[in-house]
């Protein structure tokens, strides 16, 4: 079974200052990781996803994430907050392979709320 | 290209009613999702077809939920009779296949309450 603990469900952050989302998953097979944001009232828009190859994932919006085997982790980060970052975010575990392998499970998300 | 269309945005009904929501999926994406995303937690998987084909359907509760996919493209979510649990945004989202390194695709939601 797999399963997503994203620690802090909200997280406030000034304009201009460092974003950092935390994300642990458990899975028994190698995973595939995603993250999502979900701005009010909207669905679910892919910001990055880590597959194989290399472990440190840029994605759209100046967002990147890396993946830490060791650690079970994939944190998402942004060197610098933009109010338009103001969102819901989710981190997500697919099963790299075996039965129902489309199935994403995801955390139960971070408010990022970004202060002026 | 167009995205995943979903509809009603919203709808409002009374307990013991029924309710059917309607997913337009991604032009030529195989796989189709249903999500139920509770207020405050992360979407949770109801329903997921291959084609027009159920792959895992593991976590719907079939006593009051049901859902098709006509000719491997649009999909309706049914809910009968409706309880106030249900109160929800459910979320449709489509997929070229099942393999795991494939994006999925999300429409913007219907967001039923029940009263």
């Amino acid at each position: 079974a797999q399963s997503v603990t994203q620690l802090g469900s909200h997280v406030s952050v000034s304009e201009g200052a460092l974003v950092l989302l935390r994300c642990n998953y458990s899975s028994s097979v190698p995973p595939y990781l995603f993250w999502y944001v979900q701005y009010p009232n909207q669905g679910l828009q892919l910001l990055l996803k880590y597959t194989t190859g290399a472990t440190l994932v840029k994605g759209i919006n100046g967002f990147e994430a890396e993946f830490k085997k060791s650690e079970t982790s994939f944190h998402l980060t942004k060197p610098s907050a933009h109010m338009s970052d103001a969102a819901e975010y989710f981190c997500a575990v697919k099963r790299a392979g075996g039965t129902s392998y489309g199935k994403l499970t995801f955390g139960q998300g971070t408010i990022l709320t970004v202060h002026p | 290209e167009a995205g995943v269309a979903q509809s009603p945005r919203y709808k409002i009904i009374e307990k013991r009613q029924s309710v059917a929501f309607w997913c337009n999926p991604i032009s030529g994406h195989a796989t189709l999702y249903w999500y139920q995303q509770i207020l405050g937690q992360g979407p949770k998987l109801l329903i997921q077809f291959q084609n027009n084909g159920v792959v895992d359907d593991s976590q719907l509760p079939k006593d009051r939920f049901s859902a098709e996919r006509l000719k491997g493209v649009d999909s309706t979510l049914k809910i009968q009779p409706a309880k106030l649990e249900d109160s929800a945004v459910y979320l449709c989202a489509s997929s070229l296949g099942d393999r795991g390194r494939e994006t999925q695709y999300f429409g913007p939601g219907t967001r039923l309450l029940v009263l």
